[in-house]
């Protein structure tokens, strides 16, 4: 069964920091990945998504991911974090033959201290 | 750009109430869904639907009802609410044909049931 698994309840990072934002799937085939943030009393906005090629994708807002298939993994990072990056970040993996579902982690919250 | 409206951004309601939340999206979306998220737990999904009249379980139906008479609009029922439906309501679309599947999210409902 497909699952997604963020190991990190919560991060803060300073301003100015460099991020990494840890995502580990489980999935029989090749999946859709996503990134999607989510800021306080908002929905959630898709940061950035993945589904064939280049295994590091850009996203928006300055963030990016790499999708390593040996690892199972599909983390964001950011070279240097803004404190508008507070909120909360989910991974996903969708569906990429067919059906509906996509199954969301549980999220990171991130916060940026001064 | 694709927008999703939902009719409430705060809802108190009491145990025992029928309880409506509407969601509305402008980008001529087949698929439309609802998630229930709470801390931790990231997103469950309630519900989905990929058409008009048509309606899938998705992983928590228990206790919610779903309508789409319109392809633009897509209701959640909870038919006699309970406090432990409370929780924050999220409702998104997606394109059918799309390969890509990321959904569009609205803002969010926050229901409390007291």
């Amino acid at each position: 069964a497909q699952s997604v698994t963020q190991p990190d309840i919560h991060i803060t990072v300073s301003e100015g920091a460099s991020l990494e934002l840890r995502c580990n799937y489980s999935y029989g085939a090749t999946p859709y990945l996503f990134w999607y943030v989510q800021s306080p009393g908002q929905g959630l906005q898709l940061l950035l998504k993945y589904f064939s090629g280049d295994t590091l994708v850009q996203g928006i807002k300055g963030f990016e991911a790499e999708f390593k298939r040996s690892q199972s993994s599909f983390n964001l990072r950011k070279p240097s974090v803004h404190w508008s990056d507070a909120a909360e970040y989910f991974c996903a993996v969708g569906p990429n033959t067919g059906g509906f579902k996509t199954i969301f982690g549980a999220g990171t919250r991130l916060f940026v201290k001064a | 750009d694709v927008k999703v409206t939902q009719s409430s951004r705060y809802l108190v309601k009491r145990t025992g109430e029928k309880v409506f939340l509407e969601c509305v999206q402008d980008m001529d979306h087949e698929n439309m869904f609802w998630y229930r998220q709470d801390p931790g737990l990231g997103l469950r999904l309630i519900y989905f639907s990929y058409d008009v009249k048509m309606k899938e379980k998705g992983d928590i139906p228990e206790g919610y009802s779903v309508s789409r008479e319109k392809k633009e609009r897509f209701s959640l029922i909870l038919e006699s609410a309970s406090t432990n439906q409370t929780s924050m309501y999220l409702c998104a679309s997606s394109p059918l044909r799309s390969t890509h599947y990321e959904q569009y999210f609205g803002p969010g409902t926050r229901l409390t049931v007291t």
